[in-house]
């Protein structure tokens, strides 16, 4: 069964600190991967694609990705009490149309 | 920007009742999908369409469920006799092509009493 592994959190962080999140995969062949925020009772929005080895910076988000540990990660720089959230780790099969889904990290930011 | 709509925002209905969830992809977009969410679990992949023909669908998608594109802009989930675990969140989504991020819309929360 393919699989999208995330700690649960809840991740506290204080604002103005950086928030690491952490993913794991299991299928060697997935191509896409995607970071997505959730608030509560509402619907994911995408924060991040990546699709190739290394790293991928968007303002104050940066996403890694390495295919061979199958592991990829979202960090928050700057983290302000706005972005406290559940984060949704998302990859796509390497065989079909479909984007699995993590648990989500929760994330919290204190003023 | 373009964006994906769902209506109704919130859908309650008794069990054993069919209910049509319906959803307005982003226009230019060519894959439709339908994600559900049970309240505090992961979101749960439902069923994928492309070129007027489910292209995958997981085991929920059983024979209780079935999408419909009617139009040509309008992309609808039925479930035929609803069961009280059917209520969740349900999110359709859409992308341009198969390895694009998706694009959720606000969802339709429904209710099976």
């Amino acid at each position: 069964q393919k699989e999208v592994e995330q700690n649960s959190g809840p991740l506290s962080v204080p604002e103005g600190a950086i928030a690491s999140l952490n993913c794991t995969y299991s299928d060697r062949g997935s191509q896409s991967f995607f970071w997505y925020r959730q608030y509560s009772g509402k619907s994911p929005e995408l924060i991040m694609f990546i699709y190739s080895n290394g790293d991928k910076e968007d303002g104050r988000f940066t996403a890694q990705l390495n295919k061979a540990s199958q592991y990829v990660s979202l960090l928050i720089r700057d983290s302000q009490p706005s972005d406290s959230a559940t984060y949704l780790c998302a990859v796509t099969s390497s065989n079909d149309y479909k984007l699995s889904f993590g648990a989500g990290t929760t994330v919290t930011v204190r003023a | 920007e373009p964006e994906v709509t769902q209506t109704p925002s919130h859908q309650v209905t008794q069990m054993g009742q069919e209910v049509i969830l319906r959803c307005v992809p982003i226009s230019n977009h060519l894959y439709f999908y339908w994600y559900r969410q049970i309240l505090g679990q992961k979101v749960e992949f439902l069923v994928s369409f492309y070129n007027n023909e489910i292209s995958e669908k997981s085991e929920i998608f059983d024979d209780q469920f079935s999408v419909e594109r009617p139009d040509g802009s309008n992309f609808t989930l039925k479930i035929r006799s609803t069961k009280l675990e059917d209520s969740a969140m349900y999110f359709c989504a859409s992308s341009d092509n198969s390895y694009s991020p998706l694009h959720f819309g606000n969802g339709t929360r429904l209710t099976v009493t």
